[in-house]
Protein backbone atom coordinates (compact mmCIF):
# COMPACT_ATOMS: atom_id res chain seq x y z
CA UNK A 1 0.00 0.00 0.00
CA UNK A 2 1.12 3.08 -0.85
CA UNK A 3 1.35 5.90 1.93
CA UNK A 4 2.88 8.07 4.36
CA UNK A 5 5.01 7.12 7.70
CA UNK A 6 5.81 9.05 10.32
CA UNK A 7 7.69 7.45 13.63
CA UNK A 8 7.46 7.31 16.45
CA UNK A 9 3.95 7.89 17.08
CA UNK A 10 4.32 9.35 20.34
CA UNK A 11 8.31 11.61 21.41
CA UNK A 12 8.68 12.86 24.59
CA UNK A 13 11.96 15.08 25.20
CA UNK A 14 13.58 17.17 27.90
CA UNK A 15 14.08 20.64 27.96
CA UNK A 16 17.41 21.09 25.80
CA UNK A 17 17.35 18.48 23.59
CA UNK A 18 17.04 17.79 20.28
CA UNK A 19 14.61 15.42 18.45
CA UNK A 20 14.22 13.85 14.91
CA UNK A 21 10.73 12.76 13.86
CA UNK A 22 10.67 10.56 10.58
CA UNK A 23 8.62 11.01 7.71
CA UNK A 24 8.76 8.79 4.82
CA UNK A 25 6.33 8.38 1.76
CA UNK A 26 6.20 5.71 -0.99
CA UNK A 27 3.75 7.72 -3.16
CA UNK A 28 6.33 8.83 -4.79
CA UNK A 29 5.78 12.32 -4.75
CA UNK A 30 8.10 15.15 -5.50
CA UNK A 31 6.87 17.78 -2.81
CA UNK A 32 6.84 17.11 0.98
CA UNK A 33 5.87 19.48 3.85
CA UNK A 34 5.83 19.57 7.41
CA UNK A 35 3.13 21.31 9.50
CA UNK A 36 2.60 22.00 13.07
CA UNK A 37 -0.65 21.48 14.99
CA UNK A 38 -1.91 22.90 18.38
CA UNK A 39 -5.12 22.46 19.98
CA UNK A 40 -7.92 24.95 18.22
CA UNK A 41 -5.45 25.84 16.07
CA UNK A 42 -5.58 24.91 11.83
CA UNK A 43 -2.14 23.62 10.92
CA UNK A 44 0.87 25.94 10.17
CA UNK A 45 3.48 25.50 7.90
CA UNK A 46 7.13 24.85 9.11
CA UNK A 47 9.51 23.82 6.01
CA UNK A 48 8.62 22.23 2.69
CA UNK A 49 10.76 20.98 -0.13
CA UNK A 50 9.56 20.51 -3.72
CA UNK A 51 12.69 18.16 -5.25
CA UNK A 52 15.50 16.23 -3.56
CA UNK A 53 18.04 18.71 -1.97
CA UNK A 54 16.38 21.75 -1.51
CA UNK A 55 13.80 22.82 1.17
CA UNK A 56 12.35 26.20 1.82
CA UNK A 57 11.37 28.08 5.33
CA UNK A 58 7.72 27.92 6.34
CA UNK A 59 5.36 30.48 8.07
CA UNK A 60 7.26 29.17 11.49
CA UNK A 61 10.63 27.45 10.66
CA UNK A 62 12.66 29.41 13.90
CA UNK A 63 13.91 26.31 15.56
CA UNK A 64 13.35 23.80 13.20
CA UNK A 65 15.26 21.86 10.75
CA UNK A 66 15.04 19.52 7.68
CA UNK A 67 16.88 17.48 5.53
CA UNK A 68 16.12 15.96 1.62
CA UNK A 69 18.67 13.94 0.86
CA UNK A 70 16.17 10.81 -0.04
CA UNK A 71 12.93 11.56 -2.76
CA UNK A 72 10.53 9.86 -0.27
CA UNK A 73 12.04 10.99 3.07
CA UNK A 74 12.22 14.51 4.74
CA UNK A 75 13.02 14.36 8.38
CA UNK A 76 12.42 17.17 10.74
CA UNK A 77 14.77 17.95 13.85
CA UNK A 78 12.91 19.70 16.70
CA UNK A 79 16.04 21.55 17.98
CA UNK A 80 16.33 22.95 21.39
CA UNK A 81 15.84 26.57 20.17
CA UNK A 82 12.03 25.87 19.82
CA UNK A 83 10.96 27.18 22.69
CA UNK A 84 7.10 25.63 22.66
CA UNK A 85 7.90 22.40 20.75
CA UNK A 86 4.96 20.66 22.43
CA UNK A 87 2.59 20.05 19.39
CA UNK A 88 1.05 17.70 17.33
CA UNK A 89 3.65 17.29 13.91
CA UNK A 90 2.24 16.15 10.86
CA UNK A 91 4.10 15.74 7.45
CA UNK A 92 2.66 15.61 3.52
CA UNK A 93 3.05 15.10 0.21
CA UNK A 94 2.19 16.04 -2.85
CA UNK A 95 2.78 14.42 -6.32
CA UNK A 96 4.65 17.06 -9.03
CA UNK A 97 3.83 19.90 -11.41
CA UNK A 98 -0.07 18.48 -11.42
CA UNK A 99 -0.89 17.64 -7.87
CA UNK A 100 -3.29 19.64 -6.01
CA UNK A 101 -4.45 17.74 -2.84
CA UNK A 102 -2.05 16.87 0.11
CA UNK A 103 -1.94 13.44 1.39
CA UNK A 104 -1.11 13.18 5.29
CA UNK A 105 0.64 10.91 7.70
CA UNK A 106 -0.33 9.64 11.20
CA UNK A 107 1.42 12.43 12.77
CA UNK A 108 3.76 12.38 15.77
CA UNK A 109 2.73 13.97 19.20
CA UNK A 110 5.98 15.39 20.63
CA UNK A 111 5.66 16.41 24.30
CA UNK A 112 8.22 18.37 26.30
CA UNK A 113 8.89 17.32 29.90
CA UNK B 1 -2.19 36.17 0.50
CA UNK B 2 -4.61 33.54 1.36
CA UNK B 3 -6.54 32.67 4.44
CA UNK B 4 -9.59 30.83 5.64
CA UNK B 5 -12.20 31.30 8.14
CA UNK B 6 -14.50 28.48 9.68
CA UNK B 7 -16.96 29.73 11.27
CA UNK B 8 -18.24 27.87 14.90
CA UNK B 9 -15.37 25.90 16.32
CA UNK B 10 -17.79 23.30 17.74
CA UNK B 11 -20.99 22.49 15.54
CA UNK B 12 -23.79 19.82 17.14
CA UNK B 13 -26.11 18.31 15.68
CA UNK B 14 -28.30 14.86 16.35
CA UNK B 15 -27.81 11.53 14.80
CA UNK B 16 -30.21 12.08 11.27
CA UNK B 17 -29.84 15.41 10.89
CA UNK B 18 -28.68 17.85 8.17
CA UNK B 19 -24.73 18.82 8.72
CA UNK B 20 -23.60 22.44 7.74
CA UNK B 21 -20.28 23.62 8.46
CA UNK B 22 -18.89 26.53 6.86
CA UNK B 23 -15.95 28.33 5.67
CA UNK B 24 -15.01 31.40 3.84
CA UNK B 25 -11.89 31.97 2.18
CA UNK B 26 -10.04 34.85 0.55
CA UNK B 27 -7.63 34.44 -2.21
CA UNK B 28 -6.55 37.04 -5.02
CA UNK B 29 -6.78 33.88 -8.02
CA UNK B 30 -9.07 31.21 -8.84
CA UNK B 31 -8.89 29.03 -5.96
CA UNK B 32 -8.27 25.54 -5.03
CA UNK B 33 -9.98 24.29 -2.00
CA UNK B 34 -10.19 21.29 0.07
CA UNK B 35 -11.93 19.79 2.86
CA UNK B 36 -10.17 17.50 5.51
CA UNK B 37 -11.42 15.55 8.37
CA UNK B 38 -9.23 14.14 11.39
CA UNK B 39 -10.23 11.53 14.05
CA UNK B 40 -8.57 11.82 16.87
CA UNK B 41 -4.46 11.46 17.06
CA UNK B 42 -4.44 10.79 13.14
CA UNK B 43 -3.60 12.44 10.15
CA UNK B 44 -5.96 14.51 8.27
CA UNK B 45 -8.12 12.25 5.74
CA UNK B 46 -9.03 14.34 2.16
CA UNK B 47 -13.04 14.59 1.76
CA UNK B 48 -13.24 16.22 -1.12
CA UNK B 49 -11.61 19.19 -3.30
CA UNK B 50 -12.64 22.20 -5.75
CA UNK B 51 -10.36 22.63 -8.66
CA UNK B 52 -12.07 24.85 -10.69
CA UNK B 53 -14.53 22.27 -12.48
CA UNK B 54 -18.33 22.21 -10.92
CA UNK B 55 -19.12 24.30 -8.65
CA UNK B 56 -20.83 21.40 -6.84
CA UNK B 57 -18.21 19.17 -5.29
CA UNK B 58 -18.86 15.36 -4.12
CA UNK B 59 -16.47 13.35 -1.75
CA UNK B 60 -16.36 10.46 0.40
CA UNK B 61 -18.93 9.56 3.57
CA UNK B 62 -21.85 11.21 1.68
CA UNK B 63 -20.20 14.92 1.88
CA UNK B 64 -20.46 17.59 -0.64
CA UNK B 65 -19.38 20.85 -0.92
CA UNK B 66 -20.37 24.00 -3.25
CA UNK B 67 -17.63 26.57 -4.20
CA UNK B 68 -19.57 30.28 -4.17
CA UNK B 69 -17.40 33.21 -5.96
CA UNK B 70 -19.95 35.72 -4.92
CA UNK B 71 -19.95 34.82 -1.38
CA UNK B 72 -16.13 33.30 -1.26
CA UNK B 73 -17.60 30.26 0.22
CA UNK B 74 -16.99 26.47 0.28
CA UNK B 75 -19.32 25.33 2.94
CA UNK B 76 -19.27 21.45 3.75
CA UNK B 77 -22.58 19.78 4.12
CA UNK B 78 -24.06 16.31 4.74
CA UNK B 79 -28.02 15.53 4.55
CA UNK B 80 -28.12 13.02 7.38
CA UNK B 81 -25.43 13.22 10.14
CA UNK B 82 -24.11 9.40 11.38
CA UNK B 83 -22.38 8.90 14.42
CA UNK B 84 -19.11 8.16 12.70
CA UNK B 85 -18.95 11.80 11.45
CA UNK B 86 -18.11 12.69 14.37
CA UNK B 87 -14.70 14.71 14.42
CA UNK B 88 -12.92 17.76 13.10
CA UNK B 89 -13.51 19.20 9.92
CA UNK B 90 -10.77 21.71 8.30
CA UNK B 91 -11.50 23.82 5.30
CA UNK B 92 -7.92 24.58 3.18
CA UNK B 93 -6.92 26.78 0.63
CA UNK B 94 -3.89 25.97 -1.86
CA UNK B 95 -1.25 28.85 -1.89
CA UNK B 96 -1.02 30.74 -5.18
CA UNK B 97 2.70 31.06 -4.79
CA UNK B 98 5.44 28.15 -5.96
CA UNK B 99 4.98 26.31 -2.97
CA UNK B 100 2.00 24.93 -3.21
CA UNK B 101 1.07 24.74 0.54
CA UNK B 102 -1.79 24.48 2.37
CA UNK B 103 -3.41 27.37 4.67
CA UNK B 104 -5.88 25.65 6.93
CA UNK B 105 -8.88 27.30 9.18
CA UNK B 106 -8.75 26.55 12.45
CA UNK B 107 -11.15 23.82 12.47
CA UNK B 108 -14.63 22.99 12.93
CA UNK B 109 -15.02 20.05 15.95
CA UNK B 110 -18.72 18.33 14.62
CA UNK B 111 -20.65 16.28 17.68
CA UNK B 112 -23.10 13.84 16.99
CA UNK B 113 -25.72 13.29 19.61
CA UNK B 114 -27.70 9.97 19.52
Amino acid sequence: DGGITQSPKYLFRKEGQNVTLSCEQNLNHDAMYWYRQDPGQGLRLIYYSQIVNDFQKGDIAEGYSVSREKKESFPLTVTSAQKNPTAFYLCASRAGATGNEQFFGPGTRLTVL
Amino acid sequence: AQSVTQLGSHVSVSEGALVLLRCNYSSSVPPYLFWYVQYPNQGLQLLLKYTSAATLVKGINGFEAEFKKSETSFHLTKPSAHMSDAAEYFCAVRSDTGRRALTFGSGTRLQVQP
